[in-house]
């Protein structure tokens, strides 16, 4: 398996579930990025890790909760959601220092009822 | 900050056609990179071409090439000989050169319609 996996798929959630979002990248790659992609809006970097590292938080509120155990997985921990969190939510990596380009998965499809 | 901006929320193209989409940035920086990602509907972001700034060739890979205007800012995507499977949403995308700023951003993107 190459490139980038995501799951689930699609993932509908109440407001007071918990539930968590999976990466996977067997690309070599460094660093690992969430992005969250929502209608007529340029896509929003949320998290950045770098050597599982966060080295970059966008301000996003904390009811999203990254986890990166190793330079493979990146997790996106969810609770206590709002409808407005509804959205496509983004995995990518990259090799940092290389000047090379960002791989993306296939996404996640988040519904918050 | 950075901001890129794709002034076109959609575009049509006839299939064997040539279409433009258009993309214009925001930059205090000299050396960044700006790159075209396609989206279809299988949602997957595709990286289609990349630009470093410090070349002044435009890139071009296969169909796709690019005009860069360092100067006005500038870079607009061609896509030549058109077809139905380029249809998607296209966004354009910066990412500065500065190590440890890995980070892309990106335009609000083009929804690209190929008509047979």
């Amino acid at each position: 398996e190459t490139g980038v996996t995501q799951t689930p798929r699609h993932l509908v959630m109440g407001m007071t579930n918990k539930k968590s979002l999976k990466c996977e990248q067997h690309l070599g790659h460094n660093a690992m990025y969430w992005y969250k992609q929502s209608a007529k809006k340029p896509l929003e970097l949320m998290f950045v890790y770098s050597l599982e590292e966060r080295v970059e938080n966008n301000s996003v509120p904390s009811r999203f909760s990254p986890e990166c155990p190793n330079s493979s997985h990146l997790f996106l921990h969810l609770h206590t959601l709002q409808p407005e969190d509804s959205a496509l939510y983004l995995c990518a990596s990259s090799q940092e220092g290389l000047r090379s380009p960002l791989h993306f998965g296939n996404g996640t499809r988040l519904t918050v009822t | 900050a950075q901001t890129v901006t794709q002034s076109q929320p959609e575009m049509s193209v006839q299939e064997a056609e040539t279409v433009t989409l258009s993309c214009t940035y925001d930059t205090s920086e000299s050396d960044y990179y700006l790159f075209w990602y396609k989206q279809p509907p299988s949602r997957q972001m595709i990286l289609v071409i990349r630009q470093e700034a410090y070349k002044q060739q435009n890139a071009t890979e296969n169909r796709f090439s690019v005009n860069f205007q360092k100067a006005a800012k500038s870079f607009s995507l061609k896509i030549s000989d058109s077809q139905l499977g380029d249809a998607a949403m296209y966004f354009c995308a910066y990412r500065s050169a500065i190590s440890g700023s890995e980070k892309l951003v990106f335009g609000k993107g083009t929804k690209l319609t190929v008509n047979p």
